[in-house]
């Protein structure tokens, strides 16, 4: 199956500053999706990119599909945005809908 | 809109129990529903693949006796963790997948299993 290969593993920052997060494919998908976690659990989803470049808010998302990476950026961070961010992707080879989660970045903001 | 619920958000029983949890597609329909275990610190790791009207589809090394999967409609699927044991305690999520291409999964609040 696929591999997801996600980085930072940790990333520590100070209130305000930017960060980039990657997430790295085996393999094409034709899904591609980034979470943040909260610390109840919850997956919160902040892009569908299984190509291009989306933005909200305070967060953009770009996905090189040819070269199978996708990044995350968020900008003046918040100490709100502390948490695990996860990349999942799938869907190369038929119809295969199942995503595969990338082992996270966790991210801590301090004020 | 594209909400799923996922009930119950905590359950605390005694081994041997059997636990059922539902995923519920609320304004959509979904004959495609994956079910997710995440152990504390690790990330989401896929369970099974559960379609309507079609038997679950599980992921190597999953007991299919042991995690019964059930999706009678397209806004339902049900997860029994039978007989459970401490090792079953997780957090379980579930997801659902709008019919029809390549769309973005959409995912419940999660269970948190606690199994004494």
């Amino acid at each position: 199956g696929i591999q997801v290969e996600q980085s930072p593993p940790d990333l520590i920052l100070q209130e305000g500053a930017n960060s980039t997060l990657r997430c790295n494919f085996s393999d094409s998908v034709n899904n591609l999706q980034w979470f943040h976690q909260n610390p109840w659990g919850q997956l919160i989803n902040l892009f569908y990119i299984p190509s291009g470049t989306k933005q909200n808010g305070r967060l953009s998302a770009t996905t090189v599909a040819t070269e199978r990476y996708s990044l995350l950026y968020i900008s003046s961070s918040q100490t709100t945005d502390s948490g695990v961010y996860f990349c999942a992707g799938g869907g190369s080879g038929g119809s295969n809908y199942k995503l595969t989660f990338g082992k996270g970045t966790l991210l801590t903001v301090n004020p | 809109g594209a909400v799923v619920s996922q009930h119950p958000s905590r359950v605390i029983c005694k081994s041997g129990t059997s636990v059922k949890i539902e995923c519920r597609s609320l304004d959509f329909q979904a004959t495609t529903m994956f079910w997710y275990r995440q152990f504390p610190k690790q990330s989401l790791m896929l369970m099974a693949t559960s379609n309507e009207g079609s038997k679950a589809t599980y992921e190597q090394g999953v007991e299919k006796d042991k995690f019964l999967i059930n999706h009678a409609s397209l806004t339902l699927s049900t997860l029994t963790v039978t007989s459970a044991h401490p090792e079953d305690s997780s957090f379980y999520i579930c997801s659902a997948h709008i019919s029809g291409g390549y769309q973005p999964q959409h995912f419940g609040d999660g269970t948190r299993l606690s199994i004494l």
